[in-house]
């Protein structure tokens, strides 16, 4: 069983709109939570690190963690065709390596 | 400053045949990581390093090796190449549990 899951989409949004990514994880030791964007044919880039419960901001982009529920989100707001990559969602584990566990990612279309 | 760069961008291989696929990072990292990637598996982690002169399994290791040549680069093998090792592959590196860094990637064909 894979330990982090993300809704596999596709999803689809108009322009403008706000679209959001959701991503479980079952290592209740794991501190550290990455969203990635991955346009096709290229590889993943970051765009969002969390580390604490809340919500973390930055620009059109607010990632939140509940570590209770063992949930992460990326909200996009006014999405734009360029925000139309597939997003990984990935946990850094609480093992002795520490590596990192990724979704298998949702595909994320914003139509103009 | 380039980051994370690997050789080759693609290659074509025979079933049976032999390639090593080269990581070089600048960022003075200790930690170094092979990953593939398959239509909707996401990344899945081949091999990793955490420091110069350690490789540790990660979850898909089989028919693969891998050598930490020194802090700057980490070389993945495969030794006999099988069609189910087509794939894209990434290199990536990080320091200290922060964000991974990840090269252009190597695209194999096993025929």
């Amino acid at each position: 069983q894979k330990e982090v899951e993300q809704n596999s989409g596709p999803l689809s949004v108009p322009e403008g709109a706000i679209a959001s990514l959701n991503c479980t994880y079952s290592d209740r030791g794991s501190q550290s939570f990455f969203w990635y964007r991955q346009y096709s044919g290229k590889s993943p880039e970051l765009i969002m690190s969390i580390y604490s419960n809340g919500d973390k901001e930055d620009g059109r982009f607010t990632a939140q963690l509940n570590k209770a529920s063992q949930y992460v989100s990326l909200l996009i707001r006014d999405s734009q065709p360029s925000d139309s990559a597939t997003y990984l969602c990935a946990g850094r584990g609480s093992g002795s390596a520490r590596q990192l566990t990724f979704g298998s990612g949702t595909q994320l279309t914003v139509l103009p | 400053n380039a980051g994370v760069t690997q050789t080759p961008k693609f290659q074509v291989l025979k079933t049976g045949q032999s390639m090593t696929l080269q990581c070089a990072q600048d960022m003075n990292h200790n930690s170094m990581y092979w990953y593939r990637q398959d239509p909707g598996m996401g990344l899945r982690l081949i091999y990793y390093s955490a420091s110069e002169g350690t490789t540790d399994k990660g979850e898909v290791p089989n028919g693969y090796n891998v050598s930490r040549l020194n802090k700057r680069e980490f070389s993945l093998r495969l030794e006999s190449a099988a069609p189910s090792q087509t794939s894209v592959y990434f290199c990536a590196s990080s320091e200290a549990g922060e964000r991974e860094y990840f090269g252009p990637g190597t695209r194999l064909t096993v025929t």
